[in-house]
């Protein structure tokens, strides 16, 4: 069975510094992933997806950019860290048609 | 592109009442409906889902309805229990380039013992 692995579950970073979230998927092969944020109280901003090696598609304009270098890994950076940019982050895993999604365990992040 | 809008924001109910929250969405073409629970500080996690071509489906205390002419769909709970007490959120994929499924705003339900 699939599954879907998501480090570091928890990250303090000082504004202006870097940030790399990664995401690895186990028992599925080209597999539809994404990048979401979810602010204090709030829904899930989608930010990425990505259907495939080195193919991402943006929904948000921000300071966040992601990628995907191989089949089974996405990855979420930033070269400067915002205050804004605090949340909780979630990949997630879809299937080719339309599935549920599988969530990784999600990354609190704290600018500060 | 699609649009979905989740109500109530909040919902308090007494243990053993029922609670109900509503999703509407904009694209006709979306044919796939999930619901997600997300305890505090957890990943959210499929509850319940339904397709375009069911009107209703129901799984023990939870159940789901869809009305398509109307773009609405429903997430009802039965007998809440304090262990109900989560986020919760729908969600809906259109059938579209991209597979991108939006998900609602989310309602945090309280179930008071």
């Amino acid at each position: 069975s699939q599954t879907i692995h998501q480090w570091p579950a928890t990250l303090v970073q000082p504004v202006g510094s870097p940030l790399s979230l990664e995401c690895t998927v186990e028992g599925t092969s080209n597999p539809n992933l994404y990048w979401y944020r979810q602010a204090a109280g709030r829904g899930l901003q989608l930010l990425f997806y990505s259907v495939g090696i080195g193919q991402i598609s943006s929904e948000v304009p921000q300071n966040l950019s992601a990628s995907r270098p191989q089949d089974r890994q996405f990855i979420l950076s930033s070269k400067k860290l915002l205050l804004s940019d605090s949340g909780f982050y979630l990949c997630a895993w879809m299937g080719v048609m339309n599935t549920e999604a599988f969530f990784g365990q999600g990354t609190r992040l704290t600018v500060v | 592109g699609e649009n979905v809008e989740q109500h109530p924001s909040t919902l308090s109910v007494q243990e053993g009442d029922s609670a109900v929250i509503k999703c509407t969405y904009s694209d006709s073409a979306s044919n796939y409906f999930p619901w997600y629970k997300q305890e505090l500080g957890k990943r959210p996690q499929l509850i319940i889902d339904i397709r375009s071509n069911v009107g209703e489906k129901k799984d023990q205390r939870i159940a789901v309805t869809l009305n398509k002419t109307a773009k609405h769909f429903s997430l009802h709970i039965t007998e809440t229990q304090p262990e109900d007490s989560a986020v919760y959120f729908c969600a809906a994929t259109p059938n579209t380039g991209g597979f991108k499924t939006i998900f609602g705003a989310g309602t945090r339900l309280f179930v008071k013992a």
